[in-house]
């Protein structure tokens, strides 16, 4: 039973371009939770979805990024004309349902904009 | 969310206990009480969570005050592979807060060989 795959685990993306970051939940899940982790600090819950619906997004930047989770294929976080402050580890994690006790987390994926 | 309270550092001998103190003062009657930890270049892990009870499993124990301003998670004998930051979190019910998880700094386990 594989776990949360997240790909890929390495993205250099120059200043100005776009970054697309795929979190595959487990099977059987069906609610996703991106959080990012900016260097030397904590982590930062971004948005919660479920299948083709975003339910909380308090904590997306205002411009610039969107997440989205089809009904087919894995939950994409979208970064537009990224700056160097993007520059952080992006982890989805999820869950087969809201009140789970425990979450899994992917490995992440590390942004680098240069 | 309720915040919480952790010591930034902590130091343990490898196959010696550790006990991770974390307050939580303004707990309310319906947050869960977890733990997370996270590896170094990892994603969080759950450890284990508890709401009144003292709870086991294989990775460790969650010791419970009786006024839950406070709990412990205990490792009964720390390897080496343990060295982590340790997430305490209150999580309310998902109807108050979505369920998403509010982490804070968190305490990093140095464990010495």
């Amino acid at each position: 039973n594989a776990g949360v795959m997240q790909n890929p685990r390495h993205l250099v993306r120059r200043r100005g371009q776009e970054a697309r970051l795929r979190c595959s939940p487990m099977k059987g899940h069906s609610h996703v939770y991106w959080y990012r982790q900016l260097p030397e600090e904590g982590l930062k819950f971004m948005v919660y979805l479920q299948k083709e619906n975003i339910i909380d997004e308090s904590g997306m930047p205002k411009e610039r990024f969107s997440a989205e989770f089809p009904k087919e294929g894995p939950s994409i976080l979208r970064i537009q004309q990224v700056v160097r402050g993007d520059s952080a580890a992006y982890f989805c994690a999820s869950s087969p349902e809201v009140d789970s006790y425990g979450y899994t987390f992917g490995s992440g994926t590390r942004l680098t904009v240069v | 969310d309720a915040k919480t309270t952790q010591p930034n550092s902590m130091e343990s001998n490898e196959e010696e206990p550790v006990h991770l103190p974390c307050n939580h003062s303004t707990i309310s009657g319906t947050d869960y009480i977890h733990w997370y930890r996270q590896l170094p270049s990892q994603g969080p892990e759950y450890v284990i969570h508890g709401l009144t009870s003292n709870v086991n499993n294989r990775m460790a124990s969650l010791a419970i005050a009786e006024d839950r301003k406070s709990s412990t998670l205990i490792l009964h004998r720390a390897t080496l592979r343990d060295a982590a930051v340790y997430y305490c979190i209150l999580r309310g019910l998902a109807s108050s807060n979505t369920g998403k998880l509010i982490f804070g700094q968190g305490t990093t386990l140095q464990v010495k060989p």
